[in-house]
This record gives structure tokens, sequence and C-alpha cells, in this order.
């Protein structure tokens, strides 16, 4: 059980490039979220989800794509990165329902230059 | 402007006493905190939540206590360990929010032997 994993774990974009951050979880839980932390802020809700093929926007939504096409997996997608864009990205997962605690993964350092 | 804030960005306790970690948050919709620990290069762990009807809930050397008036809880870690060194993120929810949580910007809690 590796729990919620994040794939790459770091990254260093040129300005104007693209990528996707990957997040997989084996515990089958319905919700899903992508944070962004920043020195001072705490961390950032970018998107979420509630289930396989819903998405929604959080409070930083600009600049972030996201899919979720399997329950497992949500992805996070930069179209064209900017330098405000370098952070520190996690996910998260839990539980629908209730008030379950959200688990998180290690996290993916994205610089962009 | 941020709904729940960490006022103290870091804290400095001698082994075997009591660490007190403040969080104060504005929004009255907010019926559910959580307190979350990291350590440099790990994503955020759960460690202790409480719901508003409650003003206490304790756990092992961890204890919250919420002032639902003052619109302030806080950690307290009894005795403290040089284990408990980290970053602790205050968090709160709103049913009507659809959980999303609201994290603080942290405090690093140091805690030396």
């Amino acid at each position: 059980n590796a729990g919620v994993t994040q794939t790459p774990k770091f990254r260093v974009l040129k300005t104007g490039q693209s990528m996707t951050l990957l997040c997989a979880q084996d515990m089958n839980h319905e919700y899903m979220y992508w944070y962004r932390q920043d020195p001072g802020m705490g961390l950032r809700l970018i998107h979420y989800s509630v289930g396989e093929g819903t998405t929604a926007k959080g409070e930083v939504p600009d600049g972030y794509n996201v899919s979720r096409l399997k329950k497992q997996n949500f992805l996070l997608g930069l179209e064209s990165a900017a330098p405000s864009q370098t952070s520190v990205y996690f996910c998260a997962s839990r539980l629908a329902g209730g008030r379950s605690e959200q688990y998180f993964g290690p996290g993916t350092r994205l610089t962009v230059t | 402007d941020q709904q729940v804030k960490q006022n103290s960005p870091s804290l400095s306790v001698q082994e075997g006493r009591i660490s007190i970690l403040n969080c104060d948050y504005t929004n009255s919709m907010f019926d559910y905190f959580l307190w979350y620990k990291k350590y440099p290069a790990e994503g955020p762990t759960f460690l202790i939540s409480i719901s508003s009807i409650k003003d206490k809930n304790e756990d092992g050397r961890f204890t919250v206590f919420l002032n639902k008036s003052a619109k302030h809880l806080s950690l307290h870690i009894v005795p403290s360990q040089p284990g408990d060194s980290a970053v602790y993120f205050c968090a709160a929810s709103a049913l009507q929010y659809g959980n999303k949580l609201v994290f603080g910007a942290g405090t690093i809690l140091r805690v030396k032997s």
C-alpha cells in the first residue's frame, strides 16, 4: 500500500514549456486535490475532484488544468509555465463523506526559469 | 485575505517542556479544524482534529483546544520531543464549502535537546 504517490519529484522548466504532474493513490479514495505551497502562504487549493470524470476549481486555478480519467489518478497540467508557478505541489486524497482527513503525497518541487 | 492565520512563524522549545502552537480564523462558517505536521521533503500528515461542537480533543501527547467565541484554536504538545521538530499547519473547513481545507501559513517548531 503506497498511499499517495507523485511523479516527478523535481522538475525545472523554462518559461512557456508545458508539463503534467501525476498523482496516484491506491486507497480507493473518491476525492482528490492539488495544492501549491509557497513560503509564508501555507497550502492553497488549485483544483479538486470529487470522483472519476469530475473536476472543480479551487482557490488558485489560473494557469492550470486537471483531469481525472481514472479514480486512482489525478493529473495536473501546466500548458505554458510561468516563473510565478515555481512552487512545491502536493496532491492529496480522502474518502467521500464525513470529515475524513486528507492524505498527502510527498510533493513535486517545480522551478520555472 | 487569509481566513486562517498562524501568527508565529517559528517556535523554539526545550525538550520535555510544553509546546503551544496557535491559530486564529476569521470565517464563522468553519466548523471543523485540523492540525497537520510536515517534515522537510515530505507531504503533510494528519495529526489531530476537532469539531466545533467540542472545545477540546486529546490524543496522547497532543491536545487541541478550540475557543469559538475568540475564533482561536491551539495545539499543545506535552512533553515535547526532538522528533516533534517540524512545520505545523492549522486547517479549517466548513460543510457549506464542501469540506475543502483552508490552511494557515504554518509554524516551524524546533525542539531542542
